[in-house]
């Protein structure tokens, strides 16, 4: 069973442009959560998509959006990126039911100039 | 405000010692509590522990909760050189997979 795919692996911006990272969860995980991942702050929730869905958000200001197709693949979007926003972007899968654990993939790294 | 404390922050040890990972948590409407396990990429699932008292184990990995008393620990036997690497643990609250996570605890083992 394929794990869960991220694209791309890595991205290089500059400050006020956007970007739009890719997930495609495990087959059939109907859940996708995005983390946030520094140095300094570990590992931060920014929202959790279910059946095209928002089901949750973490406390990420609005420039961090994102959205989920019916085929359960989910994007993230960040308009005018800032310096800060440099980091690692998770996505984890799971099927659903939070009795069930999540599981991530590699990530994307986000540098931004 | 919810939150998971990781300690120690790190950890250096020779192969075949044995360590202890903790892990204290204050979330809301607390139902689980996951450990990974993270090296160069994605972190990798090791438990999910939703009873206190009952211990999960894993070959020379194992885990137990304490719900009264809010925390967790993470034991490693035999240590080896494989097992170095980012410790997390991350509370989850019932109904979400809003997940609370530490900042970690990096393991170095050396031969």
């Amino acid at each position: 069973k394929a794990g869960v795919t991220q694209t791309p692996r890595y991205l290089i911006k500059t400050r006020g442009q956007q970007v739009t990272l890719s997930c495609s969860p495990i087959s059939g995980h109907r859940s996708v959560s995005w983390y946030q991942q520094t140095p300094g702050q570990g590992l931060q929730f920014l929202f959790e998509y279910f059946s095209e869905t928002q089901r949750n958000k973490g406390n990420f200001p609005g420039r961090f959006s994102g959205r989920q197709f019916s085929n359960s693949r989910s994007e993230m979007n960040v308009s005018t990126l800032e310096l800060g926003d440099s980091a690692l972007y998770l996505c984890a899968s799971s099927p659903g039911d939070s009795g069930q654990p999540q599981h991530f993939g590699d990530g994307t790294r986000l540098s931004i100039l | 405000e919810d939150k998971v404390v990781q300690s120690p922050l790190s950890l250096v040890v020779h192969e075949g010692d044995t360590v202890t990972l903790n892990c204290s948590y204050e979330v809301t409407n607390f139902r689980s509590l996951l450990w990974y396990k993270q090296e160069k990429k994605a972190p990798t699932f090791l438990f999910m522990l939703t009873s206190s008292g009952i211990e999960k184990k894993s070959g020379r990995l194992s885990s137990i909760l304490d719900k009264k008393e809010l925390f967790s620990i993470l034991n490693i036997t035999a240590t080896q050189t494989g097992d170095s690497a980012i410790y997390l643990c991350a509370g989850g609250p019932s109904g979400t997979y809003k997940y609370i996570f530490g900042t970690g605890t990096r393991l170095k083992v050396l031969a």
